[in-house]
């Protein structure tokens, strides 16, 4: 079975500041990683999907991951944080192949909050 | 047109009323999913579709019925639900299901609360 754990439910940066955001991951098999960002009353958008061409991977809006096999790691980061930014994170893990095509799998979530 | 739009919004039913969640995508993604959201935790996965089959079901009570018209219609007939049952529920597509790497394009949700 796959699962991702994401490290602090909150995290709050003042804008400009550094974004990090973690996942960390558990599969049998080469994971297919993913964040994702859902603003309030809203559905979640892709910011980004890791799966195995490059291990450092550039999404929407300034953020950018990078894939560590020997840590499990995941990381979500933006250099410098917008208040616009504001919104929960989730990170989220599919397997590839076998019979569970489809199966999005998220972590329990990251609030980030920007303070002005 | 990269929008799944969901009707309705909001939904309040009482426990022995029989309701419809719709959710419509004009994108030609043959793959359409449902996610149920409780407050503060994240979605979870309820029904798979591709190409208008069911694919997945992820051993969700049978007062919870997905129906997949066409390709680009997703319904979740709902009768006889409980109040745990009230979550936001989220519609999503994707251009196949194949690979397990698609990007899915979610819709707002239907906030549902069940009386």
């Amino acid at each position: 079975a796959q699962s991702v754990t994401q490290l602090g439910s909150h995290v709050s940066v003042s804008e400009g500041a550094l974004v990090l955001l973690r996942c960390n991951y558990s599969s049998s098999v080469p994971p297919y990683l993913f964040w994702y960002v859902q603003y309030p009353n809203q559905g979640l958008q892709l910011l980004l999907k890791y799966t195995s061409a490059a291990t450092l991977v550039k999404g929407i809006n300034g953020f950018e991951a990078e894939f560590k096999k020997s840590e499990t790691s995941f990381h979500l980061t933006k250099p410098s944080a917008h208040m616009s930014d504001a919104a929960e994170y989730f990170c989220a893990v599919s397997r590839a192949g076998g019979t569970s095509y489809g199966k999005l799998t998220f972590g329990q979530g990251t609030i980030l909050t920007v303070h002005p | 047109d990269t929008e799944v739009t969901q009707t309705p919004k909001h939904l309040v039913m009482g426990m022995t009323n029989k309701k419809s969640l719709k959710c419509e995508q004009h994108m030609g993604h043959r793959a359409m999913y449902w996610y149920k959201q409780k407050a503060k935790k994240p979605p979870e996965l309820m029904f798979v579709y591709s190409y208008e089959k069911l694919s997945i079901n992820e051993s969700v009570p049978s007062r919870f019925s997905p129906e997949c018209p066409n390709s680009s219609l997703l319904n979740l007939h709902l009768h006889a639900l409980q109040p745990e049952d009230s979550a936001l529920y989220l519609c999503a597509s994707s251009q196949e299901v194949v690979q397990g790497n698609e990007k899915l394009f979610f819709g707002s949700g239907t906030q549902l609360s069940v009386l």
